[in-house]
């Protein structure tokens, strides 16, 4: 595997309560991604980070946020999660070459009551 | 808008024959153009990639995959399926000058003994 841990592994959590996400890689990788993963839609970019402090908004970004505060380490946080974020979330990283596929983590499951 | 298309969710082949996997893609300028597979509570694994050259990829685990660029598809091939290739493929597309990857909904790929 590409070196990529993220943690929890699964989380059950109730509706209004703050969630953060862990992705951390040893392969000091520039980009950094974070997905979710939904049943007819593939995987969404939520936000990615291309360097420390550098980060960037995908398409469903709303309702989360993240930060990249070292290379290792790409945070997700839900503010005040809801049963709509309910999903599984990925982690993904990529070399600083241009064509290089990105490579995942085993991602979270994560459930909102 | 750009996108892509996995036209089939499901696919079903008995072993030993060939498969077929579809995707399509409608982008402005040239794309670069991923494979992936995903096994269950697993993250993609890249299988094989398309960035420019020769139209016919070879990949991972005797996958292939075939650039055709005046259809704008990019079908994932392999001569004689294995059971063990039951999995969800997903297909993904990076266009010039960005950092991320549009994916797919997937394909379940069914290989039946």
């Amino acid at each position: 595997d590409a070196g990529i841990t993220q943690s929890p592994r699964h989380k059950v959590t109730e509706t209004g309560t703050p969630v953060t996400l862990r992705c951390h890689q040893t392969e000091n990788h520039r980009y950094m991604y974070w997905y979710r993963q939904d049943p007819g839609h593939g995987l969404r970019l939520i936000h990615y980070s291309y360097g420390v402090k550098d980060t960037d908004k995908g398409e469903v970004s709303d309702g989360y946020s993240v930060s990249r505060s070292k290379t290792e380490d790409f945070l997700l946080t839900l503010e005040s999660a809801t049963s709509s974020q309910t999903s599984v979330y990925f982690c993904a990283i990529r070399p600083d070459r241009a064509g290089q596929p990105q490579h995942f983590g085993d991602g979270t499951r994560l459930s909102i009551l | 808008a750009q996108s892509v298309a996995q036209p089939e969710d499901q696919v079903n082949v008995a072993e030993g024959n060939p498969l077929t996997v579809k995707c399509t893609y409608s982008v402005s300028g040239n794309p670069y153009l991923f494979w992936y597979v995903q096994y269950p509570n697993r993250g993609l694994q890249f299988l094989l990639k398309y960035i420019t050259g020769d139209n016919l990829v070879k990949g991972s685990y005797g996958f292939e995959a075939e650039f055709n660029k005046s259809q704008t598809s990019f079908h994932l091939k392999k001569p004689s399926a294995l059971v063990s290739d039951s999995a969800l493929y997903f297909c993904a597309v990076r266009f010039d000058n960005t950092d991320k990857l549009i994916f797919g909904t997937g394909t379940r790929l069914q290989v039946f003994p």
